[in-house]
């Protein structure tokens, strides 16, 4: 299938706030998701939209969906040094089962 | 329980070795997923079940063979692995495979080292 496209470092320092960008493939995906991936652990659920909306907030977490454009956007507001980790945008894809198709992730980085 | 539970943690096997990676949940899900993740590379769909029944292969080598023997448990089979087999192997469930919102819950993982 086509990707999932991510850009794949960004560096911030703590107190800024951090955008990661995804582009999506599949314009019939219900939901969008974000997952973070600490060194070593496995996949957390961070956050996901549905696909009609435009903007979903959660605490430090704001996600923008342009539907149009297949563009998906996290805002991490006040990055903190806890928030370096390799980000992870996906798509659920009706015709692999609803399965996730993953971005190739962002590594945030994030200095004191 | 909202858990996916995933053994071993760890599996390190010689490229003769035949082993299982073994993945339960207990929340009723009817769809359940294989993942493979190589370091810092995004998780790759290997394998979709549905109701105990395979629906989707992503061309995945005969070497790995699925099994889901019930609906809470789903097994992946290796014979004779390559060291590039070697990655993190993720275990997920979904409610169904449905269009409405059923969250994708996924195991730990099971870290695999082929020699």
């Amino acid at each position: 299938g086509e990707d999932v496209e991510q850009s794949l470092f960004l560096s911030v320092r703590e107190g800024d706030s951090s955008v990661i960008n995804c582009t999506y493939t599949d314009s019939s995906s219900t939901y969008l998701y974000w997952y973070k991936q600490e060194p070593g652990a496995g996949l957390q659920l961070l956050t996901y939209i549905f696909s009609n909306m435009d903007m979903k907030q959660d605490q430090r977490l704001t996600v923008l969906l342009n539907k149009k454009d297949k563009h998906l956007s996290l805002r991490i507001a006040d990055t903190q040094t806890g928030d370096s980790a390799i980000y992870f945008c996906a798509e659920n894809r009706v015709q692999a089962g609803t399965a996730l198709i993953f971005g190739k992730g962002t590594t945030l980085s994030v200095s004191s | 329980d909202t858990e996916v539970t995933q053994t071993p943690k760890h599996l390190v096997m010689g490229m003769t070795n035949k082993k299982s990676l073994k993945c339960e949940q207990h929340m009723g899900h009817r769809a359940m997923y294989w993942y493979k993740q190589k370091a810092k590379k995004p998780p790759e769909l290997m394998f979709v079940y549905s109701y105990e029944k395979l629906s989707i292969n992503e061309s995945v080598p005969s070497r790995f063979s699925p099994e889901c023997p019930n609906s809470s448990l789903l097994n992946l089979h290796l014979h004779a692995l390559q060291p590039e087999d070697s990655a993190l192997y993720l275990c997920a469930s979904r409610a169904s495979g449905g269009l409405s919102y059923n969250e994708q819950f996924f195991g730990p993982g099971t870290r695999l080292t082929v020699l």
